[in-house]
């Protein structure tokens, strides 16, 4: 049956195409952003952050690009996997709110053989 | 070394009734967290703990929700009166506890509420 709540954005990928997940943070002091994964039924799964004094950061096949101008987040994703599918999350945090993180509201990707 | 573990994993009780959840946050981690998630939400911060710190209770969303925490070790999240709005995933984070340090999540507990 249909799963009751907010329907997330979905994204769609063929395997071995890249995948660009978006996100717009919200408190223009956010200084502190991090990418998480969460596959059905785990807890978030930390990829990738970055700070604020940054643009661009890459680990393992994944990119996260900061534009701090439009409070955008991105996180790229190179030769997506059948294991990438996932819900990711963006967070953002400020050093003066504490070390709460605020979350987006996530994205679903499904990555197509 | 272990990440951060719930329990319990699953919790399914009765309007009116308390409830109790369990964490057990990542050895030598001060920070630890409380967040909730609805479905097909994003995560809602609940209350933060950081070494001998007051709480951080800012998210709490009313009195029926209460936390503790021994030391820096065990945390417990008390729901009382529960309703049927609780039902949700209760996800517990720890870090490390310097400034926006990465915080570390457990599987969580899905409390369902009839």
């Amino acid at each position: 049956g249909e799963s009751v709540g907010l329907h997330l954005p979905t994204l769609s990928v063929q395997e071995g195409d890249n995948s660009i997940i978006n996100c717009a943070y919200s408190n223009s002091a956010s200084d502190y952003f991090i990418w998480y994964k969460q596959e059905s039924g785990k807890g978030p799964q930390f990829i990738i952050d970055i700070r604020s004094n940054m643009d661009k950061r890459q680990g393992q096949r994944v990119t996260v690009l900061l534009n701090k101008t439009v409070k955008h987040l991105s996180l790229q994703i190179a030769a997506t996997q059948p294991g990438d599918s996932a819900v990711y999350f963006c967070a953002e945090n400020w050093a003066g709110g504490g070390n709460k993180l605020t979350f987006g509201t996530g994205t679903q990707l499904k990555v197509e053989l | 070394g272990a990440g951060v573990s719930q329990s319990p994993s699953n919790k399914v009780t009765e309007k009116g009734k308390d409830v109790e959840l369990r964490c057990d946050p990542i050895s030598g981690h001060t920070a630890l967290y409380w967040y909730r998630q609805r479905l097909g939400q994003g995560l809602e911060f609940l209350i933060y703990f950081q070494g001998n710190s007051a709480p951080d209770k800012s998210g709490l969303p009313s009195d029926r929700f209460s936390a503790e925490r021994t030391g820096e070790s065990v945390s417990t999240l008390t729901i009382q009166r529960t309703q049927q709005e609780d039902s949700a995933v209760y996800l517990c984070a720890s870090s490390l506890g310097l400034a926006e340090e990465t915080q570390y999540f457990g599987p969580g507990t899905r409390l369902l509420v009839l």
